[in-house]
């Protein structure tokens, strides 16, 4: 069974800086690429980031390019988005999502593509 | 960057109604699109994949349509559990897009 498992949120001060964990398990995490999706209260979804399967390609929506890092450590199963800068705005339900597999001709991008989400976890920036 | 339109924002409908969803791209897609429903504490979930594929495990009143610009959900007789959020999702390119979002509610 394919899980997500996020941690890490909680209350931050502005300007404060936080490092958010994705563990995965249950299919060949090296093999695809992963991204994080982010909900503010009450407001619809944001994709936030992607990381290619081998981490050596990474992509960020504009709102949050130059303070947020997304990594991953595949010995470890696990995704980082490390978010630096913090700002109220980033204040919101991050989620990481299961992204294309490492072969898009054996598996075309669209099958494997955000089919499986974490819980999500919660990032409160305040003072 | 790729703009999503979705339409209508909110929905009231009764159960057995059969509704309507439509996302409109800025630009062609292809049918690299998705669709997603959440329910309030839920993490979406996927329902259609590659704009007209039903994921394993959905039902089959719920299906996809479109390609390039213009995509329709639809879901033929409506269920008390389909009373949900719904958005749409292009990964054609970076950054990935979602509509506003449609909130399905009882009429």
């Amino acid at each position: 069974e394919v899980q997500l498992l996020e941690s890490g949120g909680g209350l931050v001060q502005p300007g404060g800086y936080l490092r958010l964990s994705c563990a995965a398990s249950g299919f060949t995490f090296s093999s695809y690429a992963m991204s994080w999706v982010r909900q503010a209260p009450g407001k619809g979804l944001e994709w936030v980031s992607s990381i290619t399967y081998s981490g050596d390609t990474t992509y960020y929506a504009d709102s949050v390019k130059g303070r947020f890092t997304i990594s991953r450590d595949n010995s470890k199963k696990t995704l980082y988005l490390q978010m630096n800068s913090l700002r109220a705005e980033d204040t919101a339900i991050y989620y990481c999502a299961r992204d294309r597999y490492r072969n898009i001709v054996l598996v075309p991008a669209a099958t494997t593509l955000f089919d499986y989400w974490g819980q999500g976890t919660l990032v409160t920036v305040s003072s | 960057d790729i703009q999503m339109t979705q339409s209508p924002s909110s929905l009231s409908a009764s159960v057995g109604d059969r509704v309507t969803i439509t996302c409109r791209a800025s630009q062609g897609i292809r049918n690299d699109l998705g669709w997603y429903q959440q329910k309030p504490g839920n993490a979406p979930k996927r329902l259609i994949y590659a704009a007209s594929s039903l994921q394993s495990g959905v039902p089959s009143r719920f299906s996809g349509s479109g390609s390039g610009t213009e995509f329709t959900l639809t879901i033929s007789s409506l269920q008390p559990e389909d009373f949900a959020t719904y958005y749409c999702l292009q990964h054609n390119s970076y950054p990935y897009t979602f509509g506003q979002g449609t909130k399905l509610e009882i009429k």
